[in-house]
């Protein structure tokens, strides 16, 4: 059975820092990998989608790897800013299409 | 603004009590879905339906149906609430069936219930 972990479950850094948020499956058959960002009281937005013949997807500031062997993505933000701060979320879809979540990180920016 | 609207935003309940969470999108998407959030978890899958006229279960469904009323429109009811549905709810659509490949989903702001 699939199993998604996001660790740390909380972050907070200073503005301006480049940060890494890291996402870690069990079961390596994946469709495709999402992260996904959370603000308090509005729904989930997608970040970035990464295929699972991909390697990475860049959008902006944020950069999301995939490394399928060893059951990792990363997701980059650079030049961190206080607008960052949210709970960031991934959601593997596997060879079932079932989407399996992370718990998420709730990253905190400090101006 | 064109999206997916959850209403009510916030509920409680006494455990025993039914209630039904409304969600509508005016995207015209095919799918719909109902998640909930529990605090150090993902997201699971409640209930979903594919297309206009079809639900079938998710991850969590016991406790819990739904009505696929039309395209626009996919509610969830609770219809004896215990304190172990206490959660946010997250209703979300998608243009394609998720299950077979479709990739964006959006989502709305969520329903907190707390059944007491």
């Amino acid at each position: 059975k699939q199993e998604v972990t996001q660790i740390p479950a909380a972050l907070s850094v200073p503005e301006g820092e480049n940060l890494v948020l890291n996402c870690s499956f069990t079961d390596s058959a994946i469709y495709n990998l999402q992260w996904f960002r959370q603000d308090p009281g509005k729904g989930l937005t997608s970040l970035l989608l990464i295929q699972s013949s991909q390697r990475e997807q860049t959008s902006g500031r944020l950069n999301a790897s995939l490394d399928k062997s060893s059951g990792r993505s990363t997701l980059y933000i650079a030049a961190s800013q206080p607008g960052d701060s949210a709970t960031y979320l991934c959601a593997v879809k596997g060879s079932n299409y079932q989407l399996i979540w992370g718990a998420g990180t709730k990253l905190i920016i400090k101006p | 603004n064109a999206g997916v609207t959850q209403t009510p935003k916030f509920q409680v309940l006494k455990t025993g009590q039914s209630m039904t969470l409304q969600c509508a999108q005016d995207m015209n998407h095919n799918s719909m879905y109902w998640y909930r959030q529990d605090p150090g978890m993902g997201l699971r899958l409640i209930y979903y339906s594919a297309s206009e006229g079809t639900t079938d279960k998710g991850e969590v469904p016991n406790g819990y149906n739904v009505s696929r009323l039309n395209k626009r429109e996919f509610s969830l009811r609770l219809e004896s609430a215990a304190p172990s549905q206490t959660s946010v709810y997250f209703c979300a659509s998608s243009e394609g069936v998720l299950l077979s490949g479709a990739n964006v989903l959006t989502f709305g702001a969520g329903s907190r219930l707390t059944v007491l």
